[in-house]
């Protein structure tokens, strides 16, 4: 696609459900970055990918979170058991390199994620 | 590690020329990103520095100091529609995001 996609755009769930989240990245992106953003607040980095595998997962908060991506391309962050703290707007997004080598991050528009 | 620092508001009337300013420590640096965000929007790329000096792009011009661990954001003829939050962003093996400066035109 012509964008960063990412599905739902909206989900409210109760507390302790686990939920999916889905970034689809510009095609040819090979680098895949997941973040999440409290009202109001910066953006907090989750996860990195390059191709497939994630070389820095340091910014998961806790086991409930992890993340994966599927032929270079789709990629899927999963939150299990999911708590109030857990509200916030998930952001993914991809560059045709990886960031720090000065190409910009495409953004998606999001996943509103509301945990009652 | 990385600490960045910028100013968390500001406000500018309409019109007028306004800094942002932002500071940063970084390992490994390699340049620096400054996005721009609308409040429910995703980030846009504005800028990327990795030499010293001055990049101008019309009315943003973004400056970058590697010693010093220094950057500003400058914009220029201030519209309304500037209104947003101005988040800087050192790189090192990936982009790492300060907390924004949420700027306020006024008219």
């Amino acid at each position: 696609g012509a964008g960063v996609s990412q599905s739902p755009s909206n989900k409210v769930t109760e507390k302790g459900k686990d939920v999916e989240l889905r970034c689809d990245p510009i095609s040819g992106h090979t680098a895949l970055y997941w973040y999440r953003q409290s009202l109001g607040q910066g953006l907090e980095f989750l996860i990195y990918f390059q191709g497939n595998s994630a070389p820095d997962k340091s910014g998961l908060p806790s086991d409930r979170f992890s993340a994966e991506r599927t032929g270079g391309s789709v990629s899927t962050l999963t939150i299990q058991r999911t708590q109030q703290e857990d509200s916030a707007v998930y952001l993914c997004a991809s560059s045709s390199i990886g960031g720090g080598k000065g190409q910009p991050q495409h953004f998606g528009d999001g996943t509103r994620l509301s945990i009652l | 590690g990385q600490n960045i620092d910028q100013p968390t508001e500001m406000t500018a009337t309409e019109g007028a020329i306004v800094q942002i300013n932002c500071t940063y420590q970084t390992s490994g640096f390699n340049g620096l990103f400054w996005y721009q965000q609308h409040a429910g929007e995703a980030p846009t790329f504005l800028s990327y520095n990795v030499l010293d000096g001055l990049e101008e792009k019309g009315r943003f011009s973004s400056f970058l100091s590697r010693s010093k661990g220094y950057s500003y954001l400058l914009l220029k003829e201030l519209q309304m529609k500037d209104s947003a939050s101005y988040l800087c962003a050192p790189t090192r093996d990936k982009i790492i995001f300060g907390k924004g400066t949420r700027l306020h035109i006024l008219p």
